[in-house]
Parts: structure tokens; sequence; C-alpha cells
């Protein structure tokens, strides 16, 4: 089964600098989606970004971005230019294609510090 | 454009009881899905849709039912709730699968407790 591992459980980032989330996933598929979520204190759950596996060109979304490393099955978001409402759990995301099972890291809480 | 309503938002049950949580989109999406969000996890697939009258198991389906009977709403059954369910649900709706260039959009949670 595929298994997705966020092992930074939280993190903290002062306003206007640079971040790192980590995550790593498990699969022996080829074709496969990976995605971060975001989930505000208000509990809704946002995408940030996606990157489809079988592009080696790693997805951005303005101040959001992506180091997609397929041999190590690493995805880590970087997030530049912190700001007060980015602070949110943080969640990786796969799924293969064609396959409605999406699996969830267990998250990271980020806190942007004024 | 009221996207996925969740109902309701929290709800306080005893052991035993039975429930149905109702989720709605007005997106004309196709798949629909029930997740729940328990601390120190990510979401878990508990059931899903991929057009009216259809259902399947996710990751987590024992102890839930569902149905689709119109292709707006997607309801999760609790017939006789445990401790074990408590948790926040969320429902989502994709107008393909996951892996779509369209993303889930998703509902605000129910918090539901089991006594």
């Amino acid at each position: 089964a595929q298994t997705v591992t966020q092992s930074q459980p939280e993190m903290s980032v002062q306003e206007a600098e640079t971040v790192t989330l980590s995550c790593t996933y498990d699969t022996s598929e080829n074709n496969y989606y990976l995605f971060w979520y975001k989930q505000p204190p208000s509990r809704q759950m946002i995408l940030v970004i996606r990157q489809e596996a079988y592009k080696q060109q790693n997805a951005t979304e303005n101040r959001f971005s992506v180091n997609f490393q397929k041999a190590a099955k690493s995805f880590s978001l970087k997030i530049s230019d912190s700001q007060l409402g980015d602070t949110a759990m943080y969640f990786c995301a796969f799924t293969q294609y064609n396959n409605n099972d999406m699996r969830f890291g267990a998250g990271t809480r980020l806190t942007v510090k004024p | 454009n009221a996207g996925v309503t969740q109902t309701p938002k929290f709800r306080v049950l005893k052991t035993g009881q039975s429930m149905t949580l109702l989720c709605a989109q007005d997106m004309n999406h196709e798949y629909m899905y029930w997740y729940r969000q328990d601390p120190g996890m990510g979401l878990r697939l508990i059931h899903y849709s991929v057009g009216e009258g259809t259902t399947a198991k996710g990751e987590v389906p024992d102890g839930y039912n569902v149905s689709r009977l119109k292709k707006q709403n997607f309801l999760l059954g609790l017939e006789s709730a445990a401790p074990s369910q408590t948790s926040v649900y969320f429902c989502a709706s994709t107008p393909r699968g996951p892996w779509g260039n369209q993303p889930q959009h998703f509902g605000d949670g129910t918090r539901l407790s089991i006594l």
C-alpha cells in the first residue's frame, strides 16, 4: 500500500523568510500525482500545489514551489516570503492515476511568527 | 455558489445511536468522497462515489454506509455509533478523480463526538 510520511510534526518561520516542509512517499507505481494541501484553523482543506510524476519540471504557484525528486520519492514544499496567513497545517498527499483512494501524510503544523 | 456544504457542523451522539451526515454540492461534480480526520493523522478515505447510484469502499469503510441517490448529494450513515468513530468528517467532490487537473473541493467538515 502507498504511504506518505511527513517527518516534521511542527515548524515555525519568521515572517518574510523561507521555509521547506518535507514529504516522502512509497509506491511501486510510475503514474501518480502528488499534492500539498493547506488546512488553516477554519478547517477548510485548500489545494496549494499539484505535481504530476511524469513531469520532471517542479511545479510552482506564486510563493509556493516544490522539489520533486522521483528517484528518492521525495516531494518537499518551499514557501518563500512567508506571510502570517500561511500559518496552518500542511498535508502532503498522493494518488495514482485512476485511483480514488488518495493517501495523506500526518501533517506539519506551520507557524509564521511576526 | 455554495460549493460543498456539509450538514450538520457539530453533533454529539451516544454509543449505539444512529445518524446521517449530508453532503451537498452544486458544481455538478460526478465524483464525491467521505473522509475522516483524526488527531495526528491525515485524512483517510471512508467511501466514495463516481456517479449517481454508485458507491465504493475506501481505506476505512467499516461501520459506515453511504448512498448517492441524487448526483448532488452524498450521505454518510452510522448505523450504531461507536466511540472510535469520534472524528472530524470531510466531504469532497471533483469533476473527475483526484488525479484530474481540477482539484477536490472540500466542505468545512463535521465534528462528531460519540460518548
